[in-house]
């Protein structure tokens, strides 16, 4: 089974701070996907890296994939409360006998106060 | 307008009653994908399919069956719930793995 650890599990940041949340594994993964779900709904994706080292940027946020696809992070500039929410990791296998499934970390949960 | 159905969105029931959660997209995708998400744990992969009768385990399959005799609907079928199956359940969908999950907006099932 491959793991996808993210950290940290809880944040909570005043307005105008930066963060970084972190996803780990062992496994490489074809991809990277970022999600973040606000309560009673489901996950909504943010952004997808496909390629080592790439990096992705929407808005405030900056996406890093690592250079060898087994790592990811996300980095927030600027925090609003608007970013409050769970932030999910999620990486796609790279092949062979578990090629459709999709592991998540754990989650992160931010809270950016006013 | 492009969306994953689930039904119900919640259900309170006991232990060994049969139970189905549907799964419906209307959006023509190839893979769907079943997930429970429970606190601390983010979510967890039941199963998934591939394409019309294609279906494998997730990390955490047992004590749940699928079928996809259709690309638009997956149901997920508990055929004796325990109380630790009790948990919020996401559907989605995409075009492959690797592209852009679509989730409906959950089932929360209680099992008591």
């Amino acid at each position: 089974t491959q793991l996808l650890e993210q950290s940290p599990q809880f944040l909570s940041i005043q307005e105008g701070e930066n963060l970084t949340v972190y996803c780990n594994s062992s496994s490489v993964f074809s991809s990277l996907q970022w999600y973040r779900q606000e309560p009673g709904e489901g996950p909504v994706l943010l952004v997808t890296v496909v390629t080592g080292g790439e990096v992705k940027k929407l808005k405030r946020l900056t996406f890093q994939f690592g250079d060898a696809r087994k790592d990811s992070s996300l980095h927030i500039t600027a925090a609003q409360p608007g970013d409050t929410g769970l932030y999910l990791c999620a990486g796609a296998n790279a092949g062979g006998t578990s090629y459709g499934k999709l592991t998540f970390g754990q989650g992160t949960i931010l809270t950016v106060h006013p | 307008e492009a969306q994953v159905t689930q039904n119900p969105r919640y259900l309170i029931t006991v232990t060994g009653k049969k139970l189905t959660v549907t799964c419906s997209q209307n959006m023509n995708h190839e893979y769907m994908s079943w997930y429970r998400q429970d606190p601390g744990l983010g979510l967890r992969q039941i199963y998934y399919s591939m394409n019309v009768e294609v279906t494998d385990k997730g990390d955490v399959p047992e004590g749940y069956k699928v079928s996809r005799k259709e690309k638009r609907n997956f149901p997920l079928i508990l055929e004796s719930p325990s109380p630790n199956q009790t948990s919020l359940y996401f559907c989605a969908s995409s075009f492959m793995v690797r592209q852009p999950q679509h989730f409906g907006d959950g089932t929360r099932l209680s099992i008591l």
